[in-house]
């Protein structure tokens, strides 16, 4: 069974603040996901990674995978009140028929 | 974009009835489809794969006769809460993957959040 574990579970900053959100595993993935979720409303995909150290940004997040497939980071620079919200990561298997959610992180951004 | 609509979005029954919950793909066809549950302040818990035309796949602990589902069409797949008990009551999520080049990116539906009395 593979098992991502997703740090801090819960985050609570000043606008402006600069955060990390971790996730990691001892399994490899095929892919990583990190999404968004807002009360009452499904995730919404914010980036997919699929090589080994690939880094992306969205505007102020920068996502990561690591070399070898098996953990991932987002970072936030100088964070907004919008920001806040359910942070999730999921890794999707060889198959591309299942995907491991993370814990969630729960960041409140407050102004 | 693909888009995976959800119905309804909340719903309130009496325990001992059924309740089903759509999910369509808007714009895209899906062969599989996945249903999640969510309690409060916790992440997303797989509860089966549902396949177009052929029986669902359920996850280790998730009742197959209490948790029924369908996916008749490349469009549609439904799950039945049959004879809901209060402890069903949770946020209820599916979602279904977008097959592009390169991109293993899953959409989700909005959710529907059951409340059991």
């Amino acid at each position: 069974t593979q098992l991502l574990e997703q740090s801090p579970q819960f985050l609570s900053i000043q606008e402006g603040e600069n955060l990390t959100v971790y996730c990691n595993s001892s399994s490899v993935f095929s892919s990583l996901q990190w999404y968004r979720q807002e009360p009452g409303e499904g995730p919404v995909l914010l980036v997919t990674v699929v090589t080994g150290g690939e880094v992306k940004k969205l505007k102020r997040l920068t996502f990561q995978f690591g070399d070898a497939r098996k953990d991932s980071s987002l970072h936030i620079t100088a964070a907004q009140p919008g920001d806040t919200g359910l942070y999730l990561c999921a890794g999707g298997n060889n198959a591309g028929n299942m995907l491991t959610f993370g814990g969630g992180t729960r960041l409140m951004v407050k102004p | 974009g693909a888009v995976v609509s959800q119905h309804p979005s909340w719903v309130i029954c009496k325990s001992g009835t059924s309740v089903k919950i759509e999910c369509r793909s808007l714009d895209f066809q899906a062969t599989t489809m996945f249903w999640y549950r969510q309690f409060p302040k916790q992440s997303l818990m797989l509860m089966a794969t549902s396949n177009e035309g052929s029986k669902a796949t359920y996850e280790q602990g998730v009742e197959k006769d209490k948790f029924l589902i369908n996916h008749a069409s490349l469009t549609l797949s439904t799950l039945t809460v049959t004879s809901a008990h209060p402890e069903d009551s949770s946020f209820y999520i599916c979602s279904a993957r977008v097959r592009a080049p390169r991109s293993y990116g899953y959409t989700f539906g909005s959710g529907t959040r059951l409340t059991v009395v």
